[in-house]
C-alpha cells in the first residue's frame, strides 16, 4: 500500500513555513524524502531511519515517528526554490532497497 | 556527481511495437529500478534490479520485463505497446549493500503510445 501524504496541495508565501506529511498502514523502518520540480527528475532530499532521529537539509527538516507510522517534513521560512512536489518513499520490507512512494504533496512558493 | 542518463527524453510509438528504454548509470551502483510516473499516482515502481541478471518485480510488472547483462546498464522492454503504457518513464540507481541512501533519478522518458 503506498504511503498516504498530506495535504495533496499547498500554496504559500516567500518566508512562510510548511509541513507535509507521510503516513503509513504498515510498519516504518525507514522513510525517504524527494523533491521533483517542474519537468525534472526527482531529487533525494534525507533518508530517516528508525529512532525518531530528525535530519536536514538547507532550511528543510524531518521527523520520523515509527510508533505513529509517520513522517513529517518541515519547510522553514520557504524561499521560491522550494516550488515542486514531494514525495515520501518508505521500504515494503525491512532491509529492502525497493521503495513505495506516496502521490505527492505539490507546493508552490509565491513571492 | 552520480549521473543517472536515459536514451530518450521523448518516444512516440504504435500500439503492439516492441519498445526498449534503456538506462545507464555511471557509479558503479548495483542498485537499478525502473518506475511510471502517472498524474495522481505518484512513482510507482515497475522493475527493481541487485545485481547483474538480477532482478525483482515491483507493484506493476505487467506489461514489461527488463534486462541487465552489465552493471550500469537497464533496460525496459514493453513486448508489446499498448496505450494504457504512455506514461513517464524514470529509472534510477542506488549504491546497495545495506547503505542506507537516496536513489539518484535519470531524466525520464516520456512514452507516447499511439
Amino acid at each position: 500500500q503506498q504511503p498516504v501524504q498530506s495535504p495533496q496541495a499547498v500554496i504559500l508565501r516567500e518566508g512562510e513555513d510548511a509541513v507535509i506529511n507521510c503516513s503509513s498502514s504498515k510498519a516504518l523502518y525507514s522513510v525517504h524524502w524527494y523533491r521533483q520540480k517542474h519537468g525534472e527528475a526527482p531529487v533525494f532530499l534525507m533518508i530517516l531511519l528508525k529512532g525518531g532521529e530528525q535530519k536536514g537539509h538547507e532550511k528543510i527538516s524531518a521527523s520520523f515517528n515509527e510508533k505513529k507510522q509517520q513522517s513529517s517534513l518541515y519547510l522553514t521560512a520557504s524561499q521560491l526554490s522550494y516550488s515542486g512536489t514531494y514525495f515520501c518513499g518508505t521500504p515494503t520490507n525491512f532491509g529492502n532497497e525497493k521503495l513505495t512512494f506516496g502521490t505527492g504533496t505539490r507546493l508552490t512558493i509565491i513571492p | 556527481d552520480v549521473k543517472v542518463t536515459q536514451s530518450s527524453r521523448y518516444l512516440v510509438k504504435r500500439t503492439g511495437e516492441k519498445v526498449f528504454l534503456e538506462c545507464v548509470q555511471d557509479m558503479d551502483h548495483e542498485n537499478m529500478f525502473w518506475y511510471r510516473q502517472d498524474p495522481g499516482l505518484g512513482l510507482r515502481l515497475i522493475y527493481f534490479s541487485y545485481d547483474v541478471k538480477m532482478k525483482e518485480k515491483g507493484d506493476i510488472p505487467e506489461g514489461y520485463s527488463v534486462s541487465r547483462e552489465k552493471k550500469e546498464r537497464f533496460s525496459l522492454i514493453l513486448e508489446s505497446a499498448s496505450t494504457n503504457q504512455t506514461s513517464m518513464y524514470l529509472c534510477a540507481s542506488s549504491p546497495g549493500g545495506g547503505r542506507r541512501l537516496g536513489q539518484y533519478f535519470g531524466p525520464g522518458t516520456r512514452l507516447t503510445v499511439t
